[in-house]
């Protein structure tokens, strides 16, 4: 089964300090991962993806992940967190697998990370 | 970037009435749009997928005779919410991808919805 884990519910970081968001997922075929931000009360922003090619993936606002096919895990990072940052962030992945693309390729979120960032 | 406009922002309705939500992709064309369902700082629950000229699919447990969705254009997808009750309200967020399944899918800002 198609299933994405984010296993922290809040993230607190200090202004300045690097932050790490983490999230695991679990697909049968290839997957194609993304990262989204939510302010409140708005939409979802895009800030990055992974479909193939390099593990490390750089995104908005300074943002990057790596993806990693061994441990499952496509973490978000910061190397330098600000106050601006905090939000809701969502992992995301859509599975490539034929079977489960023609039902309609749709994404399948994690539960989110709430991320805190203190001055 | 691509944008994916909705309206109304927010409304606002009397218990029994209709609202109608419009998505639009305003600047590539959206094969593919998608309705969410999102309650306070929870996760997105997939309500639908509507193919351009299609009937939407909908997700197990979503009325589709109560989440009624249009999806007439590659830049216009339509959800009414039909006699809405206040166990409706929520935020409603769409979203549109291009053609292709590598496409990053891009979110609207979000309808809020309160019945009264």
């Amino acid at each position: 089964a198609q299933s994405v884990a984010q296993p922290e519910d809040q993230v607190n970081v200090a202004e300045g300090n690097p932050l790490t968001v983490k999230c695991t997922y679990s697909v049968s075929g290839n997957p194609y991962l993304f990262w989204y931000v939510q302010y409140p009360n708005r939409g979802l922003q895009f800030l990055l993806k992974y479909i193939t090619g390099d593990n490390l993936v750089k995104g908005s606002y300074g943002f990057e992940a790596e993806f990693n096919k061994s441990q499952t895990s496509f973490h978000l990072k910061k190397p330098s967190a600000l106050v601006s940052d905090s939000a809701l962030y969502f992992c995301a992945v859509r599975d490539m697998n034929p079977q489960i693309y023609n039902q309609g390729g749709k994404l399948i979120f994690g539960q989110g990370t709430e991320l805190s960032v203190k001055p | 970037g691509a944008v994916v406009s909705q309206h109304p922002s927010r409304v606002i309705c009397k218990s029994g009435t209709s609202v109608k939500i419009e998505c639009r992709s305003l600047d590539f064309q959206a094969t593919t749009m998608f309705w969410y369902r999102q309650f306070p700082k929870k996760s997105l629950m997939l309500m639908a997928t509507s193919n351009e000229g299609s009937k939407a699919t909908y997700e197990q447990g979503v009325e589709k005779d109560k989440f009624l969705i249009n999806h007439a254009s590659l830049t216009l997808s339509t959800l009414t919410v039909t006699s809405a009750h206040p166990e409706d309200s929520s935020f409603y967020i769409c979203s549109a991808r291009e053609r292709l399944a590598r496409d990053t899918q891009y979110f609207g800002p979000g309808t809020r919805l309160t019945v009264l």
